[in-house]
């Protein structure tokens, strides 16, 4: 069965410096591969994905997410964090079956202090 | 353009007592889910819609029901609410694309907060 996982309940940064949320995951087949943010009582909205082709994966407000198959990893990262990405992040990959669901990781609370 | 939206955005409930949660989009999407967020859980699916008059089961369907009776909306019903209920609801919607499409990302509403005592 599909899943993934995020090992941080909690990251702290400081504002300027770089910032990386992990996620590993277990599939079987190719995986395709989700980070999702949420701000604080609002709906998750779409970071970025992975499906094929490069390994670095740029997304929405400069994040960027590095898949790495021999470590069957997919950390999303930034190079200077703001305090306004402090947030709640979920990694998802897809599930095996043919409607394409996603099964989310528990979550990783960001939080980046000036 | 409203994109998801969830009516109501809150709710109290006293145990037993039924309600229906309301999902709306209006970006024509064939895929349309329901989930529940729990502290320390991350979001659970509970079911979830390929299309207009289609619902299957998620991870977590006991004590829910659901139906699609019209493209744009997914309702999610609970006929006899417990505290085991008590939760964030989401919904979310998506094309029907294939994995390699750009697009296919799935779209989520604001969320309603739900508290069953």
């Amino acid at each position: 069965a599909q899943s993934v996982a995020q090992p941080e309940d909690q990251v702290n940064v400081a504002e300027g410096n770089p910032l990386t949320v992990k996620c590993t995951y277990s599939v079987s087949g190719n995986p395709y591969l989700f980070w999702y943010v949420q701000y604080p009582n609002r709906g998750l909205q779409f970071l970025l994905k992975y499906i094929t082709g490069d390994n670095l994966v740029k997304g929405s407000y400069g994040f960027e997410a590095e898949f790495n198959k021999s470590q069957t990893s997919f950390h999303l990262k930034k190079p200077s964090a703001l305090v306004s990405d402090s947030a709640l992040y979920f990694c998802a990959v897809r599930d095996g079956g043919s409607q394409g669901n996603l099964i989310f990781g528990k979550g990783t609370k960001l939080s980046v202090k000036p | 353009n409203a994109g998801v939206t969830q009516t109501p955005k809150f709710r109290v409930l006293k145990t037993g007592q039924s309600m229906t949660l309301l999902c709306a989009q209006d970006m024509n999407h064939e895929y349309m889910y329901w989930y529940r967020q729990d502290p320390g859980m991350g979001l659970r699916l509970i079911h979830y819609s390929v299309g207009e008059g289609t619902t299957a089961k998620g991870e977590v369907p006991d004590g829910y029901n659901v139906s699609r009776l019209k493209k744009q909306n997914f309702l999610l019903g609970l006929e006899s609410a417990a505290p085991s209920q008590t939760s964030v609801y989401f919904c979310a919607s998506r094309r029907a694309t294939g994995l390699g499409d750009s697009t296919d990302t799935q779209y989520f509403g604001p969320g309603t907060r739900l508290t069953v005592l």
